[in-house]
């Protein structure tokens, strides 16, 4: 599984749009690109997923640029419940590896009135 | 459908102590990581099964281990607790087998842990 390197904390408003940007410079060519959501003693949940350029549910948008070296996920008019930690994880789940996701430190979003 | 549940969502054990924590997938699912979140360490994998066989493992001692019941159903043991393993434990589980599962793994609210 690729390493992941994600900003430890953002700031925000509000309303306003979030961009959390992950670096994944090893990727590899049968990777997928996932992003996890915590709450406080809360077990993470899927946000979204993608391989490769845009990507886009009710939750939130991933952008992946042609190289797939980094991605964005993009929460549009934040409120405060979105307040979390949003874990970038890189890789793809073979059956004789088994299911074992890699998490980082993850981003720690605060959303303020 | 139901989400993953686990039991109990709290528990305080002694130093020596043994616990069993119990995690019930989604049903469906057969597929049940087990992981371990500090504030220090993150969140770390701990172990996963499929149809009742341990497929992987992460870099923790033999005090901790696991099971799978026919039914998908799960139980991790920590035998000898020590101080440092009070932590928020989770269950996880997934659909499918193989690449087709792509990194999406459901987890449940976890069982919280505390040694002293």
């Amino acid at each position: 599984l690729a390493k992941t390197t994600q900003p430890i904390s953002m700031d925000s408003y509000e309303g306003q749009e979030v961009n959390i940007t992950c670096s994944h410079n090893n990727i590899a060519t049968n990777d997928y690109i996932t992003w996890y959501q915590q709450f406080p003693s809360q077990g993470p949940r899927f946000i979204i997923q993608g391989y490769k350029t845009k990507v886009t549910n009710e939750v939130a948008s991933l952008f992946i640029p042609a190289d797939r070296k980094s991605s964005t996920l993009s929460l549009p008019r934040v409120s405060l419940s979105d307040t979390a930690v949003y874990y970038c994880l890189v890789g793809v789940l073979i059956y004789n590896q088994g299911g074992k996701l890699i998490f980082g430190q993850g981003t720690e979003l605060s959303v303020k009135p | 459908k139901a989400g993953v549940t686990q039991t109990p969502r709290y528990l305080i054990k002694t130093r020596g102590q043994q616990v069993t924590l119990s995690c019930s997938p989604i049903s469906g699912h057969r597929s049940v990581s087990w992981y371990q979140q500090t504030p220090g360490q993150g969140l770390q994998f701990l172990f996963e099964y499929f149809s009742e066989t341990q497929r992987n493992k992460g870099n923790f001692p033999g005090r901790f281990s696991g099971r799978q019941f026919s039914n998908s159903r799960s139980e991790m043991n920590v035998s000898t607790l020590e101080l440092g393993d009070s932590a928020l434990y989770l269950c996880a589980s997934s659909p499918l087998a193989g690449v087709q599962a792509k990194n999406i793994q459901y987890f449940g609210a976890g069982t919280r842990l505390s040694v002293l």
